[in-house]
């Protein structure tokens, strides 16, 4: 268990939806990094959110947005579902802000399938 | 642009045997290479990292390479058993503040015993 928990575990729902992901650090940790996985992919890197404010940003479309609260947990907010947004969606967390200065811990994913 | 790739996309072993799995990057910039297993249903899990100012580091049955010249990584897993099948994932970062962790597609190990 790496400590970082991602609720729901999965997710259905239509398209023109919009849902909210959610992501609890590993205890300590001040950053969180939201992930997307679609089928036979890689990590897509999205955003990465330090202490309250956002700290780097990957390929992350206009209709998602993020935001990491005072208690440090982390939502991933997606709208507008298309197809196209199926895929696992995977959270990590760090000590420190910067990924070379500490390694990341993966949570187990929120699926979303979007019909 | 910033890319890691891996040379194999599948990898079949026999248990027992040692394991070998490859990786190139592209960015020049970065230096931090790390490892992760990933197996079905669960999130990636950390296994081993390099800076660049070294060029092998080893762990329990695992050993990481880097060649920066050639800008190749490689994890080897020794005595390689039927837990170690998972996807392994290369990811690279660099030392700037807003700098990524940049993940490859991936290498499936299949382990038959």
């Amino acid at each position: 268990d790496s400590g970082v928990t991602q609720t729901p575990k999965h997710l259905i729902t239509a398209t023109g939806q919009r849902v909210t992901l959610r992501c609890s650090p590993r205890s300590g940790d001040l950053s969180v990094y939201w992930y997307q996985q679609s089928l036979d992919q890689g990590l897509q890197f999205l955003i990465q959110y330090y202490n309250g404010e956002e700290r780097a940003k990957g390929n992350i479309l206009e209709r998602f947005s993020a935001q990491q609260f005072p208690d440090l947990h982390s939502e991933l907010n997606l709208s507008s579902l298309e197809l196209g947004d199926s895929a696992l969606y995977f959270c990590a967390s760090s000590v420190e802000g910067r990924p070379s200065n500490s390694p990341l811990h993966f949570g187990n994913g929120t699926r979303l399938t979007v019909t | 642009g910033e890319s890691v790739g891996l040379h194999l996309p599948t990898l079949s072993v026999q248990e027992g045997d040692n394991s070998i799995i490859n990786c190139a990057y592209s960015n020049s910039a970065s230096d931090y290479f790390i490892w992760y297993k990933q197996e079905s249903g669960k999130g990636p899990q950390f296994i081993i990292d390099i800076r660049s100012n070294m060029d092998k580091r080893q762990g329990q049955r695992v050993t990481v390479l880097l060649n920066k010249t050639v800008k190749h990584l490689s994890l080897q897993i020794a005595a390689t058993q039927p837990g170690d099948s998972a996807v392994y994932f290369c990811a690279e970062s660099g030392h700037q503040a807003g700098t990524a962790l940049i993940f490859g597609k991936g290498t499936t190990l299949s382990v038959s015993s």
